[in-house]
């Protein structure tokens, strides 16, 4: 396992469009986190899984915005409804807790809402 | 609540010096870590400390963690161009496994 996956990497959309990103954490890794941040700020907390349950959700996660671990190994993220200001990175994290939740990030998906 | 301050939020420095990147949390904390970000690329783990005194070194980059002073540093040692980056600390709420709070981030910017 070489680490958290993403995919897509770059997403291009126009406003209005629905779109879906996927993370897969690593293997062993039972908690899993998506993160939003926008340029020069940090990650904000979006959601946050434990298996397939999704125990915490900002109140940035609109109405729009919904995400599901249905097995408890990867995740979708789905924005409904785009709009310009989604523009962001997306990161998605996984841990154990056995190693002090220390946070792996996977590579990002950067959505661009034309 | 905790909070967590750092600075200086941004910092240009010279190949060859030494610098020290300051991460205040305002609550108890049982731990904290620091990530680095390459622009445009995602988080990368660099330390986790657990216990008061705690130091741990890689490279050019050493972390230590005073939960007395609710401080940790970040120290730079004979900085090169590679360690130009945004380096974030994050400290881990006591009352909340999961809950990790994030600093804003510096900036470092290593100009030869």
């Amino acid at each position: 396992d070489t680490g958290v996956s993403q995919d897509p990497r770059h997403k291009i959309t126009k406003r209005g469009q629905n779109v879906t990103f996927r993370c897969d954490p690593i293997s062993e890794h039972n908690r899993l986190y998506w993160y939003r941040q926008t340029l020069g700020q940090g990650p904000e907390f979006l959601t946050y899984f434990q298996n397939e349950a999704q125990l915490e959700k900002s109140r940035l996660l609109s109405d729009r915005f919904s995400a599901e671990r249905p097995k408890g190994s990867f995740s979708t993220l789905e924005i409904q409804r785009t709009e310009q200001g989604d523009s962001a990175m997306y990161l998605c994290a996984s841990s154990f807790p056995g190693s002090y939740n220390e946070q792996f990030f996977g590579p990002g998906t950067r959505l661009t809402v034309l | 609540e905790l909070k967590v301050e750092q600075n200086p939020l941004f910092l240009s420095m010279q190949e060859g010096k030494n610098y020290t990147i300051y991460c205040n949390y305002s609550t108890t904390s049982d731990r904290l870590y620091w990530y680095r970000q390459d622009p445009g690329k995602s988080l990368e783990s660099l330390f986790v400390l657990l216990s008061n005194g705690a130091v741990k070194q890689e490279g050019r980059l050493m972390a230590s963690l005073d939960t007395k002073a609710r401080l940790s540093t970040l120290h730079i040692t004979a900085a090169v161009h590679d360690l130009s980056a945004t380096y974030f600390c994050l400290a881990g709420d006591a009352g909340n496994n999961r809950k990790l709070i994030w600093g804003l981030g510096t900036s470092l910017a290593v100009n030869p």
